[in-house]
């Protein structure tokens, strides 16, 4: 799988839109941009994920660049729950057992109010 | 639903000790997963399972087993427990492929 660069921590105030950038510029053709998060010590979350085409759904929105070297997830409207820590993670989608998400540090978003 | 549910929430052992987690799901899902956290970092895939009957190592295996003997439940075995266990373990669940459902984590201490 690709690795990813994510910087360790953002602020964002509450009611902006939190943009957390991250780096893939190894990704491959057939693997696919997954976005997590953590709050506090409970069990990660799925947020989003996409192969090419920008994505949106209730939580977020995906924007991923022509060369598919990087992307954005927006969070349009931070509020203090969403303060968390954000993984970005690079995988295949296909074949038995080759979906493994690889969680590196993440990005600690920090909602200030 | 209760989603995925993990037992017991918390667990200290003593070094030497042997112990069982166990993970239920109950959304039909094809596909479990074991993952350890250490203070500070990211998730480590431990097994996993696409099926019943069906185990895999996933990025840090060694020093634990599992078994799918039902398709709604995954247990995460340690024989022989260890200081370097000590962390928290995360089970999750998905349907093929798609995104996987956490359960909250079991911490467990190794003394």
């Amino acid at each position: 799988d690709a690795k990813t660069t994510q910087p360790t921590s953002m602020d964002c105030a509450e009611g902006r839109a939190a943009n957390l950038p991250c780096n893939h510029s190894t990704i491959s053709g057939n693997e696919y941009v997954y976005w997590y998060r953590q709050i506090h010590s409970q069990g990660p979350q799925y947020i989003i994920h996409g192969l090419k085409n920008n994505e949106t759904n209730e939580m977020a929105s995906l924007i991923i660049t022509e060369d598919r070297k990087s992307s954005t997830l927006i969070l349009p409207h931070a509020t203090l729950r969403d303060t968390a820590v954000y993984y970005c993670i690079v995988t295949l989608y296909s074949g038995a057992g080759s979906y493994q998400l690889t969680f590196g540090k993440g990005t600690k978003l920090s909602v200030i109010p | 639903n209760a989603g995925v549910t993990q037992t017991p929430k918390f667990r200290v052992l003593k070094t030497g000790q042997s112990m069982t987690l166990l993970c239920a799901q109950d959304m039909n899902h094809e596909y479990m997963y074991w993952y350890r956290q250490d203070p500070g970092m990211g998730l480590r895939l431990i097994h996993y399972s696409v099926g019943e009957g069906t185990t895999a190592k996933g990025e840090v295996p060694d020093g634990y087993n599992v078994s799918r003997l039902k398709k709604q439940n995954f247990l995460l075995g340690l024989e022989s427990a260890a200081p370097s266990q000590t962390s928290v373990y995360f089970c999750a669940s998905s349907w093929r492929n798609n995104e996987q459902f956490f359960g909250p984590g079991t911490r467990l201490t190794v003394l």
